[in-house]
């Protein structure tokens, strides 16, 4: 399978708790975007990657949410300190490089339950 | 970035054409409309994108008038399969970030046996 791949599917954790995702995307895509999306609403943005670069956060990602992507492959989203406000469908969408946007190609999203 | 407007929901049935319409009146001339499809538990997919006039591919087809303020995605004979929310974008493809993916509510689409 070649496609955007997130790590876990699901977790649940604790409130008070760290938590970490991990996004692999299509190779070779050098955009690479965060969202979050709870139920009943679209998916929100939090962060986009250009190569290893992270080039915009939306003011959703609070202090205890951080970000990477060490030579601009994989990424991970950490979460410090979780809340149950946090609960919610974590996804990971990549594109590829180019003068003009193309599709944006989304993972499966993880899944976090914070009791 | 142009603001969309698409209805909450909508029913069909198996074997009907399903037109989902988005209104975006303050669309901007480097602007271009796409559109999502969702189904639970998974990430959203590409469906189509055009500019203007109509644009179709195996999926769908994509309707934009002269004036560019609404568009018209159209799904020939749906299934079951096609129960799912539809997203609709409209941002310059030239941009990143933030702009080039923003998404509003959709239009949750349920067909009937």
């Amino acid at each position: 399978d070649t496609g955007v791949s997130q790590d876990p599917r699901h977790k649940i954790t604790k409130r008070g708790q760290n938590v970490t995702f991990r996004c692999d995307p299509i190779s070779e895509h050098n955009r690479l975007y965060w969202y979050r999306q709870t139920l009943g609403q679209g998916p929100e943005f939090l962060t986009y990657f250009q190569n290893e670069a992270q080039l915009e956060k939306s003011r959703l990602l609070s202090d205890r949410f951080s970000a990477e992507r060490p030579k601009g492959s994989f990424s991970t989203l950490e979460i410090q300190r979780t809340e149950q406000g946090d609960s919610a469908m974590y996804l990971c969408a990549s594109s590829p490089q180019g003068g003009f946007n193309t599709e944006a190609f989304f993972g499966q999203g993880t899944r976090l339950t914070v009791v | 970035l142009a603001k969309t407007t698409q209805p909450i929901s909508m029913d069909s049935y198996e074997g009907q054409e399903v037109n989902i319409t988005c209104s975006h009146n303050n669309i901007a001339t480097n602007d271009y409309i796409t559109w999502y499809q969702q189904f639970p538990s998974q990430g959203p997919r590409f469906i189509i994108q055009g500019y203007k006039t109509k644009v179709t591919n195996e999926v769908a087809s994509l309707f934009i008038p002269a004036d560019r303020k609404s568009s018209t995605l159209s799904l020939p004979r749906v299934s079951l399969s096609d129960t799912a929310v539809y997203y609709c974008l409209v941002g310059d493809m030239r941009d990143t970030g933030r702009r080039a993916l923003t998404f509003g509510s959709g239009t949750r689409l349920q067909v009937q046996p």
